[in-house]
């Protein structure tokens, strides 16, 4: 059974441009949902998907979006990176929607310049 | 602010010895608590659980307690080990998860002094 995997590892941009971050399930999980980690910080909710739609979304603007494919694998898009994005992009995986006990990946270091 | 805070920032203990941990939550609508374990360099890690209409759950080496009159929740780690080692995050969400995410805490820096 193969854990949370997540790509790249880390990856630096520059202001205005676009980043898509790549996230495989758990093996049996059919949920996927991403966190932003600010150094320091605890991890902040920005959606859930779940069989291919967004089933939740927390405080993050429209350029922050994301997909989930049939195989429940998912990326995570941002238009427009601003110096703020600069943080830990952690993808977590469920067995269902409705649970805490969730799966993290190790994350996607971002640095925006 | 966040619903969602811990009363100390680092905590330092002696290998062997018992740790406890404490977050309080602000929003009483939250019925559902969970203890994470983030190790440097990793994601967080499941703990242990807890819904708000339990006030103790035991899991291995490890106790939650919810004190819903006070708002307040602790994580016990009996006979801490150098494995313990991470920072921990208590998180909060209404009715069971899911929609509207978990939303953390600022964390608790856990060192075991050998």
């Amino acid at each position: 059974e193969t854990g949370v995997t997540q790509s790249p590892t880390h990856l630096i941009k520059t202001r205005g441009q676009q980043v898509t971050l790549r996230c495989s399930s758990q093996s049996g999980h059919n949920t996927v949902s991403w966190y932003q980690q600010a150094l320091g910080q605890g991890p902040q909710f920005i959606f859930q998907y779940y069989r291919e739609e967004e089933n939740g979304r927390g405080n993050f603007p429209p350029r922050f979006s994301g997909l989930q494919f049939p195989n429940y694998s998912s990326e995570l898009n941002v238009n427009a990176l601003e110096l703020d994005d600069s943080a830990l992009y952690l993808c977590a995986s469920s067995l269902e929607p409705n649970t805490g006990e969730l799966f993290f990946g190790e994350g996607s270091r971002l640095t925006v310049l | 602010g966040e619903s969602v805070g811990l009363h100390l920032p680092t905590l330092s203990v002696q290998e062997g010895d018992n740790s406890i941990i404490n977050c309080a939550y602000s929003n009483s609508a939250s019925d559902y608590f969970i203890w994470y374990k983030q190790e440097s360099g990793k994601g967080p890690q499941f703990i242990i659980d807890i819904r708000s209409n339990m006030d103790k759950r035991q899991g291995q080496r490890v106790t939650v307690l919810l004190n819903k009159t006070v708002k307040h929740l602790s994580l016990q780690i009996a006979a801490t080990q150098p494995g313990d080692s991470a920072v921990y995050f208590c998180a909060e969400n209404i009715s069971g998860g899911g929609a509207d995410g978990l939303t953390f805490g600022k964390g608790t820096h856990l060192i075991i002094q050998p």
